[in-house]
């Protein structure tokens, strides 16, 4: 397909587990963002990928958080014992251009975390 | 910091009425971006516009229309003669610039909006 997709789009992790959630972006695209939304919230900005290079992590709430674009692409979020309060849909963006600052970021489908 | 308010949670109107979508917004940057996306229940955000903070011209695009007044720092939606199928949470997102060349999204908390026959 030509969008963002996600994978797993569910997951279910037991406190204290270790989770991995992948992002393909669209191909070609320089940028990739990483969002958290909290049920009945807005998505809250996590980290910025350009290229490989992850220019700014502001947003990830703790050490527990990582994040990695090895070559350019694909993303991973891994989120390192699991918290209830890590319970979230996390999703994925991406934009084309190196320059031009405010393209349209497309979202993928989200991945639903539920840490029980 | 920036902020983005949408102080209406819900929105419930009956299929065929107009309804507007409030969003005020607080930022220092003097060049920034203001953005709508769609939410429905199967969770994608959908992009619905963007606008350049110098641009305040009114904007159509089909039964949409969006409102952007900079004196009052506000950015609002209007659906015309609403559909069962504009059901979704709907967000308004500001830019923020990062390093480099992008920018991320300062979102809402979104308003739901429910349409019913």
């Amino acid at each position: 397909g030509a969008g963002v997709s996600q994978s797993p789009r569910y997951k279910v992790a037991k406190r204290g587990q270790d989770v991995a959630l992948r992002c393909d972006p669209i191909s070609g695209h320089v940028s990739l963002f990483w969002y958290q939304q909290a049920l009945g919230q807005g998505p809250e900005f996590l980290t910025y990928f350009q290229n490989e290079a992850q220019l700014d992590k502001s947003g990830l709430p703790s050490d527990r958080f990582f994040a990695e674009r090895p070559e350019g692409s694909v993303s991973t979020l891994k989120i390192q014992r699991t918290q209830q309060e890590d319970s979230a849909v996390y999703l994925c963006a991406s934009s084309a251009p190196l320059w031009g600052a405010d393209d349209e970021q497309y979202f993928g489908p989200g991945t639903r975390l539920t840490v029980t | 910091a920036q902020k983005v308010t949408q102080a209406q949670t819900e929105i419930s109107v009956v299929e065929k009425e107009d309804v507007t979508l409030d969003c005020v917004y607080e930022t220092r940057d003097t060049t920034y971006y203001l953005f709508w996306y769609k939410q429905p229940p199967s969770g994608e955000l959908v992009f619905l516009i963007r606008r350049n903070s110098f641009d305040e011209q009114n904007e159509i695009s089909g039964r949409y229309s969006w409102n952007f007044q900079k004196s009052t720092s506000s950015f609002n939606f209007t659906i015309t003669a609403s559909q069962v199928v504009d059901s979704a949470v709907y967000f308004c997102a500001l830019s923020e610039s990062l390093t480099g060349t992008a920018s991320k999204l300062t979102f809402g908390t979104g308003t739901r909006l429910q349409v019913t026959l």
